[in-house]
């Protein structure tokens, strides 16, 4: 079965510090990424996808179908990213159906 | 444009009732999905509408049940209310312009189920 596992609940690190949220993914096809993101008091919304390729606010996750992971990375955190961070994977081309991970907090502190 | 608006943000039921939630997606999207969010199973889908036709559905009992009307707002449904339906219900839509998982989430209506 399809299943997206964010093995860190919370992760807590210094402003200016190097930031990796992990994502591992379970699915034998050709799998769309995607990285949602949720402030404090905002909605989720998408931060990037992994067919894009793009870099978004210092963010970037590449997909490694080896090790079936789609990590996100920033290299210097900022406190302004603390937020929960969520992995999802879209399989079969649906418009809306994604299977979520069940999230990471990332705390930046000053 | 306005963005994703669910209706009614709380709502308190007490086992046994039925609940309805609606959700008016952004202007011109016609894609409706809708999301259930506890804290011990996080965020997973419940069905898809487009066109007014269910595209999909997840791995919920019956009790729960949408539609999706002409102007692509659409409502869902719980029947018979128990505990474990207390969660956060998230509607999110999207338009021919975005990619296929590419969505836009409203704020959420709590639904405490006492």
């Amino acid at each position: 079965a399809q299943r997206v596992t964010q093995p860190e609940k919370l992760l807590s690190v210094f402003k200016g510090a190097p930031v990796e949220l992990k994502c591992n993914y379970s699915y034998s096809g050709s799998p769309e990424l995607f990285w949602y993101v949720q402030y404090s008091r905002q909605r989720l919304q998408l931060l990037l996808r992994h067919i894009s390729r793009e870099s978004i606010k210092g963010f970037t996750a590449d997909l490694n179908k080896g090790e079936t992971s789609f990590h996100l990375k920033k290299p210097f955190a900022q406190e302004e990213d603390s937020a929960m961070y969520y992995c999802a994977l879209n399989y079969g081309g649906s418009q809306g159906n994604l299977i979520f991970g069940k999230g990471t907090k990332l705390s930046v502190k000053p | 444009k306005a963005g994703v608006t669910q209706t009614p943000r709380y709502l308190i039921k007490t086992r046994g009732q039925q609940v309805t939630l609606s959700c008016s997606p952004i202007s011109g999207h016609r894609s409706v999905s809708w999301y259930q969010q506890t804290p011990g199973q996080g965020l997973q889908f419940l069905f898809e509408y487009f066109s007014e036709t269910q595209r999909n559905k997840g791995n919920f009992p019956g009790r729960f049940s949408g539609r999706q009307f002409s102007n692509s707002r659409s409502e869902m449904n719980v029947s018979t209310l128990e505990l474990g339906d207390s969660a956060l219900y998230l509607c999110a839509s999207s338009g021919q312009g975005n990619l296929p998982g590419e969505l836009f989430f409203g704020e959420g209506s709590r639904l405490t189920v006492l």
